[in-house]
């Protein structure tokens, strides 16, 4: 079966960049997307098919994916941002696939 | 705007049975494939199921097949999970969530999940 991992952690200082790297075999040739969730919320889309940020999500958010490895960047994280970050993607094979989360700390 | 409720959580015992639902208001359900994803207490996410919007194509995660069934009606705008047999391992929140997919020329390449409910707790425990 297919998977996505992700680091279980990262802290951050308030308005530095931040990077959650999501690994998987040949993800690059996929399309990832990144959900976001704060404590007692359900999870809110944040960036998909790698790079395209839905309307309302501010532009600190953006995304990569090349090779075996997506990256959701944060660029001047503020204390707002502080929740738990997963991947997701999907092929007819392996269907729909989520990485195990990284919670995300703005010290 | 676009919303979706789960109800019919609950607490059950090993074996036990209950149905979720939820109702969907904001967009044209019956254009739109619909998923059941589910958060075990602490955990990470884990797709449970899929059903495409006729109700016609239905797919299950393997910890689930067979004891879960999920069905829909359009006319009310509502996705359902029927859960038989229910293990404690299945304690979790369940959240529906609206498929959206990027198709050309027939072929799809890109799948994600916008928006989501609020969910339902269910909790298996003796």
């Amino acid at each position: 079966s297919y998977e996505l991992t992700q680091p279980p952690s990262l802290s951050v200082s308030p308005g530095q960049t931040t990077s959650i790297t999501c690994s998987g075999d040949k993800l690059g040739e996929k399309y990832a997307s990144w959900y976001q969730q704060k404590p007692g919320q359900s999870p809110v889309m944040v960036i998909f098919r790698d790079t395209k940020r839905p309307s309302g999500v501010p532009e600190r958010f953006s995304g990569s994916n090349s090779g075996n490895t997506a990256t959701l960047t944060i660029s001047g994280t503020q204390a707002m941002d502080e929740a738990d970050y997963y991947c997701q993607t999907w092929d007819n094979n392996t269907f729909y696939v989520f990485g195990g989360g990284t919670k995300v700390t703005v010290l | 705007q676009m919303q979706l409720v789960e109800s019919g959580g609950g607490l059950v015992k090993p074996g036990g049975s209950l149905r979720l639902s939820c109702a969907t208001s904001g967009f044209t359900f019956s254009d739109y494939y619909m998923n059941w994803i589910r958060q075990a207490p602490g955990k990470g996410l884990e797709w449970v199921s899929y059903i495409s919007h006729r109700g016609n194509t239905i797919f299950y995660a393997d910890s689930v097949k067979g004891r879960f069934t999920i069905s829909r009606d359009n006319a009310k705008g509502s996705l359902y999970l029927q859960m038989n047999s229910l293990r404690v391992e299945d304690t979790a929140v369940y959240y529906c969530a609206r498929q959206k997919m990027y198709c050309r020329s027939g072929s799809c390449d890109s799948v994600w999940f916008d928006p989501w409910g609020q969910g339902t707790l269910v909790t298996v425990s003796s």
